[in-house]
């Protein structure tokens, strides 16, 4: 079955640095979204890509959707405390019946 | 606050129990989805309804059942429960059909304990 896999799965970071998380699917993916999930809290949506090839940003994150439609990476620059949490990829297949989430990578932040 | 509101927020329950697991949507989403959350498996789908027709299925097991009421709320049914299913359960609503179009609310989630 369609399977969606991220990495890192752990990533401690120094207040200022950047961080990088990275999805790829085992099939074509129609879209992927993102969700960010703070400890004791739940996913909350942050952004969903369409296109081969798209690019969006939001402040410090960029969101990339490969040309391919099957993997996707999420960028922080300039980490901040208030970034900790775990970032999941979703990934929707062709058909519309399944978004498929990855395993997550869970971002530390030290000040 | 999503608007997605589920219940309990903790349950703690022996091995061999049945327990069942509320949802209400957000006001006008006609979607229900349940995932469930534990530590090594991530979040796994399990199943999804749609106006009260069931419209997708993930890994759900056999002892596990969901339904979506008129009213739209759905609850999710864990019978002949097993360690392995001590998890946070979540569930999520949308407006659209598709799962990969639009996106998802979930709700705080059910964290159920099998002892």
């Amino acid at each position: 079955g369609q399977q969606v896999m991220q990495i890192p799965q752990y990533q401690h970071v120094q207040e200022g640095e950047d961080f990088t998380t990275y999805c790829n699917s085992s099939t074509t993916l129609s879209n992927i979204q993102w969700y960010k999930q703070r400890p004791g809290g739940h996913p909350v949506f942050l952004i969903q890509l369409v296109k081969s090839g798209e690019v969006k940003k939001q402040k410090r994150l960029t969101f990339q959707f490969g040309e391919a439609k099957k993997n996707s990476s999420l960028h922080i620059t300039a980490t901040q405390t208030t970034d900790v949490g775990t970032y999941f990829c979703a990934g929707g297949n062709q058909a519309g019946t399944a978004l498929i989430f990855g395993k997550g990578t869970t971002l530390s932040v030290s000040s | 606050d999503s608007g997605v509101t589920q219940t309990p927020k903790h349950l703690i329950t022996a091995t061999g129990q049945r327990v069942t697991l509320r949802c209400s949507p957000r006001s006008g989403d006609l979607s229900v989805y349940w995932y469930q959350q534990s530590l090594d498996q991530g979040l796994q789908f399990l199943i999804q309804y749609y106006n009260g027709e069931e419209r997708a299925k993930g890994n759900i097991l056999e002892r596990f059942s969901a339904q979506q009421f008129p009213d739209l709320h759905s609850e999710l049914n864990l019978s002949s429960l097993e360690l392995g299913d001590s998890a946070l359960y979540f569930c999520a609503s949308s407006a659209q059909v598709f799962a990969n179009t639009g996106e998802l609310f979930f709700g705080e989630g059910s964290r159920l304990t099998v002892l």
